[in-house]
């Protein structure tokens, strides 16, 4: 069964902390992607990546930075955290079409 | 930029009532797609359309791909309980990997038993 992987399904930071979120896919998918999800909000995309070490900003990548290094890893990292970034994370990948994203389960970040 | 609008934002029903969303743009797109987001959950893939006009089923869910290619329907028949989530649409206009894809707001299900 394919997966995307997100290493923490919950998260409490402390205002300031730098944050690691980590994503791992299976799937050998060239593209990856990190949203938030917040009520009423919808889903944001914060950064995606088409390749190893390559990275795009998305709508919303103020105060993250992200970080591919192997193919199948993808990270998100909040530099400073505050708690604005309070949120859900949902990783994904998707396949040569492009469209079609597996999303990992999804990381609830708070920031106290 | 590109957005989509779904409609209705959310919505209550009896188990066993069949249910209809759609999914409206400014913009044409070439790539519709549904997702269905349980709670706690990511948003999994339910049904993906390539063709304007294209018909496509999944069980008790059926999408649409508008024949302007500006808007996609989904359909549910014979809610049950486990229908419960977000529904999300979502649209890419070229075919490449390197088009993002733009999601919905969602739509809110909730079926009553």
């Amino acid at each position: 069964d394919v997966k995307v992987t997100q290493s923490s399904r919950y998260l409490v930071k402390r205002t300031g902390e730098k944050v690691f979120l980590e994503c791992v896919q299976d799937m050998d998918h060239e593209n990856m992607f990190w949203y938030r999800q917040d009520p009423g909000l919808g889903l944001r995309l914060i950064y995606f990546s088409y390749d190893v070490k390559m990275k795009e900003k998305g709508d919303i990548p103020e105060g993250y930075s992200v970080s591919r290094e192997k193919k199948e890893r993808f990270s998100l990292i909040l530099e400073s955290a505050s708690t604005n970034q309070t949120s859900m994370y949902l990783c994904a990948s998707s396949d040569s079409r492009g469209s079609r994203y597996t999303f990992g389960s999804g990381t609830r970040l708070t920031v106290v | 930029g590109q957005q989509l609008n779904q409609s209705p934002q959310s919505m209550f029903i009896q188990e066993g009532e069949d249910v209809s969303m759609n999914c409206t743009s400014s913009s044409i797109f070439n790539t519709w797609l549904w997702y269905k987001q349980e709670p706690g959950e990511g948003p999994v893939l339910l049904i993906a359309l390539y063709k304007a006009g294209e018909l496509t089923s999944n069980g008790r869910l059926t999408a649409q791909f508008g024949i302007t290619r500006k808007d996609s329907f989904l359909n549910i028949s014979a809610s049950i309980p486990s229908d419960v989530g977000i529904y999300f649409c979502a649209g890419q206009g070229r075919r490449t990997s390197y088009d993002k894809v733009i999601f919905g707001p969602g739509t809110s299900l909730s079926v009553i038993p």
